[in-house]
């Protein structure tokens, strides 16, 4: 399997633009995450989705974000309208919650955001 | 709730000497424990994991044994190099929260020559 893959790699939008990050989980994972990264706040868990159905979301800053999860093999998470506070980094992740790696979080390399 | 306390950074030391990044937590189930690590510019990736009491994770030099009478996984390493030099981050799955992961805020350390 090639991970989890995020795309794009690096985006750069201007405020007020709408900005949509993808993430394709491994194959046979039932759990996907999505984090967000800067210096100032560390990492932080913005929505989690389980079998597609989104559990926790109580991250997620405000309405500008959402995210969804229309099958096992893809979730985008999207801002509309972006904001320069938004510019930071956006992992995905995904876990297996039976097997060896069971509780084992696969990170995707990140989408690095820079809203101006 | 479910939660991972680290020792807060960053973390300075010199090559060859001997490293302990410390982590605690809490949770409401039996959780396996885990150590990831993030190099400058990518994601975080397993470093070592320990899944029930007294079970020892190891990797790459590094290993962390899972205390639960004093709920902590505590990371370390005998001789650090320069390339360990990254952001250490502690991190704990409930199963009854169906695989969800909770992480510490991360510890960076710096490795001089």
């Amino acid at each position: 399997d090639a991970g989890v893959i995020q795309s794009p790699r690096h985006e750069v939008t201007e405020m007020g633009q709408e900005v949509t990050l993808r993430c394709k989980p491994i194959s046979g994972h039932n759990s996907l995450f999505w984090y967000r990264q800067t210096m100032m706040r560390g990492l932080e868990l913005l929505i989690y989705f389980n079998n597609n159905v989104p559990i926790d979301d109580s991250g997620m800053p405000e309405d500008r974000f959402s995210a969804k999860m229309p099958n096992a093999s893809f979730s985008t998470l999207k801002i509309q309208p972006s904001e320069p506070r938004d510019s930071a980094v956006y992992f995905c992740a995904s876990i297996q919650t039976g097997g060896p790696s069971v509780g084992e979080a696969f990170f995707g390399q990140g989408t690095r955001l820079t809203v101006v | 709730g479910d939660s991972v306390t680290q020792m807060e950074g960053p973390v300075t030391l010199s090559e060859e000497a001997f490293l302990t990044i410390n982590c605690t937590y809490t949770a409401t189930g039996y959780p396996s424990l885990f150590w990831y690590v993030q190099y400058p510019g990518e994601g975080l990736q397993l470093l070592l994991k320990a899944t029930k009491a007294d079970d020892k994770g190891s990797n790459k030099g590094f290993e962390a044994t899972y205390r639960k009478e004093t709920t902590s996984f505590h990371l370390e390493k005998g001789s650090v190099q320069v390339s360990d030099s990254a952001v250490y981050f502690c991190a704990l799955s409930d199963q009854p929260n169906a695989g969800k992961s909770t992480f510490g805020d991360g510890t960076t350390l710096t490795v001089k020559p």
